[in-house]
């Protein structure tokens, strides 16, 4: 069971913008930084975004994050069928002399 | 480019350890800016976190609660790579297991951002 808090699922069209949402807690997201990571089917999960919305070189600007008090959301504008994938917030923890934390996880569906 | 390359026996028995090891290039395991971190996934408990082996001054680790009393993340600075035990394995311990690097990306900014390929480890007898 995941402290952070995501959607099972979200879908979209391609072009469509979609939003997944990540909610945790004072102890994680509402005192640090929260990045995403992109896992496709079989792969190693993918370095996303970092520091609530900064995007690595080499990833597309149509992907953006936010974070506001205890909750976190990324966005992908202009969906495309690659992008097919499931999605995971993560933060780090200060309880429990500190650890990482995920989120369980959104499937993201191109229809 | 860092690459993390893991190794180690898919299948382990009920009671036993788990035994995995990750090799690093493109970076030292002796690095002060950098972690290294032992993750694992299952349907069961997603994305969870195991621990950390770091150098600044001296080598440090940090463990998740869970775990605790179980796991031992060791460096080679010999062979440039760390180690993962996990001792009295039982099925639940069944998953995906992945290395990877936490780095300072921008100050205060810590992510992730080298994973390896990831090895799937059965406990079954």
């Amino acid at each position: 069971q995941s402290v952070l808090t995501q959607p099972p699922s979200a879908s979209g069209t391609p072009g469509q913008r979609v939003t997944i949402s990540c909610s945790g807690s004072s102890s994680n997201i509402g005192s640090n930084i929260v990045n995403w990571y992109q896992q496709l089917p079989g792969t190693a999960p993918k370095f996303l975004i970092y520091s609530n919305n900064q995007r690595p070189s080499g990833v597309p600007d149509r992907f953006s994050g936010s974070k506001s008090g205890t909750s976190a959301s990324l966005a992908i504008s202009g969906l495309q069928s690659e992008d097919e994938a499931d999605y995971y917030c993560a933060a780090w923890d200060d309880s429990l002399n500190g650890h990482w934390l995920f989120g369980g996880g959104t499937k993201l569906t191109v229809l | 480019q860092v690459q993390l390359q893991q190794s180690g026996p898919g299948l382990v028995k009920p009671s036993q350890t788990l035994s995995l090891t990750c090799a690093i290039s493109g970076d030292s395991v002796s690095s002060k800016s950098v972690a290294w971190n032992w993750i694992r996934q299952s349907p069961s408990r997603g994305l969870e976190w195991l621990g950390r082996t770091y150098y600044r001054s001296k080598w440090s680790n940090d463990y998740a609660v869970s775990v605790k009393s179980r796991i031992t993340i060791n460096p080679d600075t010999s062979k440039n790579r760390f180690s993962l035990q996990l001792n009295s394995v039982t099925p639940e311990d069944t998953a995906v297991y992945y290395c990877a690097r936490s780095a300072d990306i921008v100050a205060g900014a810590v992510a992730f951002d080298f994973w390896g390929q990831g090895t799937l480890v059965t406990v079954s007898s």
